[in-house]
């Protein structure tokens, strides 16, 4: 199955400061990136996803950016506010049927 | 709004107890998902769903099974509950294979 690895596993920054969280995949064939973002007593979801003919892509204060050749892509939270405390997880999808994600980035702004 | 649902919220249930988790959703999702998660932690595939009929165990090993009668309908029975199984145990749902994850709010599960 599909190998996911996210990093770092926790974050901390100060509000107002930018926060990235990269996810590495192994399945060349995936197409589909999303993130989700998991509040406290929640299921997980979606923030912002991506398609593989697309580099980038920004909804406000997010952004989604993918590298198809090394294989991994990244979510950018700019001007963090506490509100974006929680824990993150990407789900890169692609050949494989079942939906795989990754390990999980707990975020705390500290306002 | 996600129209998938997940019931109950929270269980405490004796050991040895058979119990049924219920996920339905309405929004007529082939491809349907069970997730163990400790709190903050990575979510774990135990079982998944192509369809009616169709289940498939996840890379998670678990003692749960599960069923596929109905589309909107995907249950998850635990035939005798353990201290192990006391987690969180997330259902969710797709359209097809690459499009977004719909999540119920999850059970709460604790054996005592």
């Amino acid at each position: 199955g599909e190998n996911v690895e996210q990093h770092p596993s926790t974050l901390s920054v100060q509000e107002g400061d930018s926060a990235v969280i990269k996810c590495t995949y192994s399945d060349s064939a995936s197409n589909y990136f999303p993130w989700y973002k998991q509040e406290l007593g929640k299921g997980p979801q979606l923030i912002i996803d991506i398609r593989s003919n697309v580099g980038e892509k920004k909804d406000q204060r997010i952004a989604v950016t993918l590298n198809k050749t090394a294989k991994h892509f990244s979510l950018h939270i700019t001007e963090t506010q506490p509100e974006d405390s929680a824990v993150y997880f990407c789900a890169p999808m692609g050949g494989y049927q079942k939906v795989t994600f990754g390990t999980g980035t707990k975020l705390q702004v500290i306002p | 709004e996600a129209d998938i649902y997940q019931t109950p919220r929270y269980l405490v249930i004796g050991t040895g107890k058979k119990i049924t988790l219920e996920c339905s959703q309405t929004m007529g999702h082939d491809k349907m998902y069970w997730y163990q998660q400790d709190p903050g932690m990575e979510l774990h595939l135990i079982h998944y769903s192509y369809g009616v009929n169709s289940t498939e165990k996840g890379d998670l090993s678990s003692e749960s099974t599960v069923s596929r009668i109905r589309t909107e309908h995907f249950p998850l029975t635990l035939e005798s509950a353990r201290p192990s199984h006391t987690s969180q145990y997330l259902c969710a749902s797709t359209k097809t294979v690459r499009t977004e994850a719909f999540f119920g709010q999850g059970t709460r599960l604790t054996v005592v």
